[in-house]
């Protein structure tokens, strides 16, 4: 069974640091890796997808890697803003079938101005 | 707005009530999926739909029964909750079959069972 581990759970970081969220995936055999955002009491926003036989996504501030065959992906913030604390979340899909994603529980963010 | 809408936001029910949660996907996905978000636990999945048709049900309790009547609609209906079924649902929908299968989330229903 596919198990998804965020680290670390939470982080607290000033305004302008750039950083770095963990995910770790215990079954290789996946389709493709997601990172969301979601805000308190919100739904789930997509940041980056990154394809199984892709190596890294960007989208302005945002760069997330993936190294499928240790089972681990990151997502680097560059020059972190009040408006980037939120949850993070990630999310693998397995190869074959539908988009049953397996969670992690998610790093929440604070960028304190 | 992500193409994908709830209601209701918010639900207040007692265990012997009858509620239903809807959502509706305006993006032509072709699969609609519920999920459960409980503090501290992961995200879960409960239900999926392919085309219309049930394709998964991780083993949810009968308590909890969706519908979709259509590809833009899915329903999941509530009876004889329990306070712990307390908890963020969250429809979502994808297109199966195509390249990325991104999945779009809708802003959830916030359910409180009393």
């Amino acid at each position: 069974k596919q198990e998804v581990t965020q680290i670390p759970a939470a982080l607290s970081v000033p305004e302008g640091e750039n950083l770095v969220l963990n995910c770790s995936f215990t079954d290789s055999a996946i389709y493709n890796l997601q990172w969301f955002r979601q805000d308190p009491g919100k739904g789930l926003t997509s940041l980056l997808l990154i394809q199984s036989s892709q190596r890294e996504q960007t989208s302005g501030r945002l760069n997330a890697s993936l190294d499928k065959s240790s089972g681990r992906s990151t997502l680097y913030i560059a020059a972190s803003q009040p408006g980037d604390s939120a949850t993070y979340l990630c999310a693998v899909r397995p190869a074959g079938g539908y988009s049953t994603l397996t969670f992690g529980k998610g790093t929440m963010l604070l960028v304190s101005p | 707005e992500t193409g994908v809408t709830q209601t209701p936001r918010h639900l207040v029910m007692g265990m012997t009530n009858k509620k239903s949660l809807k959502c509706e996907q305006h993006l032509g996905h072709n699969a609609m999926y519920w999920y459960k978000q409980s503090a501290k636990k992961p995200l879960e999945l409960m239900f999926v739909y392919s085309l219309e048709e049930r394709v998964e049900n991780n083993s949810v309790p009968s308590r909890f029964s969706p519908e979709c009547p259509n590809s833009s609609h899915l329903f999941l209906h509530l009876h004889t909750l329990q306070p712990e079924d307390s908890a963020l649902y969250l429809c979502a929908s994808s297109q199966v079959g195509g390249s990325g299968n991104t999945i779009y989330f809708g802003e959830g229903s916030w359910l409180t069972v009393v």
